[in-house]
This record gives structure tokens, C-alpha cells and sequence, in this order.
């Protein structure tokens, strides 16, 4: 699988939106992109996933580049509950043997 | 629903004791895994198992063995601990190997003196 490259941290201000960036220069054509975070302490959560187009569910939108480099998910007003580290990983359909990295550690200031 | 339960929470073993980590998924999954997760690092797969009656070996398969029960059940055996084997163990589910939207477990913190 492609691996990902994330901030290792980064700060975002309660009731913005926050953008988390991930580069993915190595993605195949038969890769996802999926996004999880995991609240301290807790097991991961997932949130997204898209193989080219935009997506946007209840809890983020993703945006993915033309060329699929690169993403971005969208908290779009982040509370301070989003204080979280958020893992993108590139995953192969059919293969769940999902490689989380070190994560962004994302915080939600007031 | 419950989703996917782990027992115990917590547990400390002295080094060379065996133990087994139990997990249990209440959502008719086909797929089950088992992660560590050592201080400031991210997941790394031990085992999971595919659907019923099978195993397969992750990343990190070296001083565990592992039991797919039955569908709801996947265990996690540590035949004699080590102090390298100190860390938080994350069970989670999928519906099978075609989606990649993993429901975890709450953790268990396991301590090997």
C-alpha cells in the first residue's frame, strides 16, 4: 500500500474549519484513501474514505486532488470533542490489513 | 449495541505468565483483528482473520497465537510474556475484506513486569 505523509500536530480553533492535509504522492489507481481518528485513550473511528470524487458525511468532508496526490479532510467547524490524532491511510480493495502511521495530532483550541 | 467488547480492560502479568484476550463483536461481522499500540506510535496488526475458520498473521505476529471461536469471538493468547509485549491491544470488526470501515474495541492495557 502507498504509504501517507501527515503533520505530526497541528492546532485549530474551536467553531473554524479545520483542514488536515495527507500526501499519498505513491497511490495506485486501485487505492482508497481512508480517513480514522482516535480520541485519547480510545480505539480508532473511522470517518471517511473516497477513491477520486469528494465525499462528505455527517462527521467531515474529503476532498481529494485530480491527480490523487494528495487530500484534505474538512472538520467543517471543529468542537473541541475533535481533539483527536487523525490517521489517512491508503488502503487496496479487498485488503484490510490497514497500516495506521504515527497520525496527526490535532487540536481543538477555544 | 454493544459492538465490539475486550476483556479484560487491564491486566499485569510477570514475564513467562501466559494470558488470553478476549474479544467479541456483537454486529454479525465476518472479519476480526487484533493491533498493539505502543506509546506515541501508531497501530501495528498482529493477526486477523478473514471470516470464520481462518487466520492469517499482520505485521507483528511473533509471541501471540490466535482463535476464531466462532464468528462473534476472536481471541488473543500471549503463551509465555514479555516486557516487550507491554502495550495497549485494540480488537476490532468489518463486515468482511471488502470494506475497509473497521469498528474498534475499547482497548486493553496489558503490563508485563
Amino acid at each position: 500500500d502507498a504509504k501517507t505523509t501527515q503533520p505530526t500536530s497541528m492546532d485549530c480553533a474551536e467553531g473554524r474549519a479545520a483542514n488536515l492535509p495527507c500526501n499519498h504522492s505513491t497511490i495506485s489507481g486501485n487505492e482508497y484513501v481512508y480517513w480514522y481518528r482516535q480520541i485519547h485513550s480510545q480505539g480508532p473511528q473511522y470517518i471517511i474514505h473516497g477513491l477520486k470524487n469528494n465525499e462528505t458525511n455527517e462527521m467531515a468532508s474529503l476532498i481529494i486532488t485530480e491527480d490523487r496526490k494528495s487530500s484534505t479532510l474538512i472538520l467543517p467547524h471543529a468542537t473541541l470533542r475533535d481533539t483527536a490524532v487523525y490517521y489517512c491511510i491508503v488502503r487496496v480493495y479487498g485488503n484490510n490489513r490497514l497500516a495506521f502511521g504515527k497520525g496527526n495530532q490535532v487540536v481543538v483550541i477555544p | 449495541n454493544a459492538g465490539v467488547t475486550q476483556t479484560p480492560k487491564f491486566q499485569v502479568l510477570k514475564t513467562g505468565q501466559s494470558m488470553t484476550l478476549q474479544c467479541a463483536q456483537d454486529m454479525n461481522h465476518n472479519s476480526m483483528y487484533w493491533y498493539r499500540q505502543d506509546p506515541g506510535m501508531g497501530l501495528r496488526l498482529i493477526y486477523y482473520s478473514a471470516s470464520e475458520g481462518t487466520t492469517d498473521k499482520g505485521e507483528v505476529p511473533n509471541g501471540y497465537n490466535v482463535s476464531r471461536l466462532n464468528k462473534r469471538e476472536f481471541s488473543l493468547r500471549l503463551e509465555s510474556a514479555a516486557p516487550s509485549q507491554t502495550s495497549v491491544y485494540f480488537c476490532a470488526s468489518s463486515q468482511g475484506e471488502n470494506t475497509g470501515e473497521l469498528f474498534f474495541g475499547e482497548g486493553s492495557r496489558l503490563t508485563v513486569l
